[in-house]
């Protein structure tokens, strides 16, 4: 079955920096490629995905890159603020062998923005 | 507006007490599923239903039922619970049919502690 790997699983930056996660799946078959932040004590909440057919997707500071050779995907964020700060989840998405796509997330990486 | 309700917020139990976890989605989607957040583990998926009367087992479906008598209602069911069942639950729906790859939309989450 599909399996989803991500790092770093902490990343602590200063304010107005970069900050990249890398996300790779085992299944060649994988189509659908969401982000999930998750502020502490809240719920997961989608911030960006990109499906199969496209290699890159923006919207405002972040942006998700797509190498479907590789099988990986990463979540840029620029210009980070302290708000960036917060759990983010890859997760990747097959097309069903049934009739349901089944999700499959990464374990998570802890971000700290630091002032 | 859109929403994913999920009751109660926080719950303390006992071994072997029956308990439900309500969800409920406002949104008309035909999918919804369950999800249990573990420190280091991160989402795994324990039930879910592409429809009313059509529900599935996720990754980790042990000690847990659900049913879907309803579209906007998707229960979670604890027959009897034990401690390695003390975890943060999330309800999750999506726009349907048949597909999770349009995003989830998560409850606030059930953090069920279990002695």
């Amino acid at each position: 079955g599909e399996n989803v790997e991500q790092h770093p699983s902490t990343l602590s930056v200063q304010e107005g920096d970069s900050a990249v996660i890398k996300c790779t799946y085992s299944d060649s078959a994988s189509n659908y490629f969401p982000w999930y932040k998750q502020e502490l004590g809240k719920r997961p909440q989608l911030i960006i995905d990109i499906r199969s057919n496209v290699g890159e997707k923006k919207d405002q500071r972040i942006a998700v890159t797509l190498n479907k050779t590789a099988k990986h995907f990463s979540l840029h964020i620029t210009e980070t603020q302290p708000e960036d700060s917060a759990v983010y989840f890859c997760a990747a998405s097959q097309p069903a062998k049934t009739s349901y796509d089944k999700v499959i997330f990464g374990p998570g990486t802890s971000l700290s923005v630091i002032p | 507006e859109a929403q994913v309700t999920q009751n109660p917020r926080y719950l303390i139990t006992v071994t072997g007490k029956k308990l439900t976890v309500t969800c409920s989605q406002n949104m008309n989607h035909e999918y919804m599923s369950w999800y249990r957040q573990d420190p280091g583990l991160g989402l795994r998926q324990i039930y879910y239903s592409m429809n009313v009367e059509v529900t599935d087992k996720g990754d980790v479906p042990e000690g847990y039922k659900v049913s879907r008598k309803e579209k906007r209602n998707f229960p979670l069911i604890l027959e009897s619970p034990s401690p390695n069942q003390t975890s943060l639950y999330f309800c999750a729906s999506s726009l349907g049919p048949g597909t999770a790859s349009y995003g989830y939309t998560f409850g606030s989450g059930t953090r069920l502690t279990v002695v």
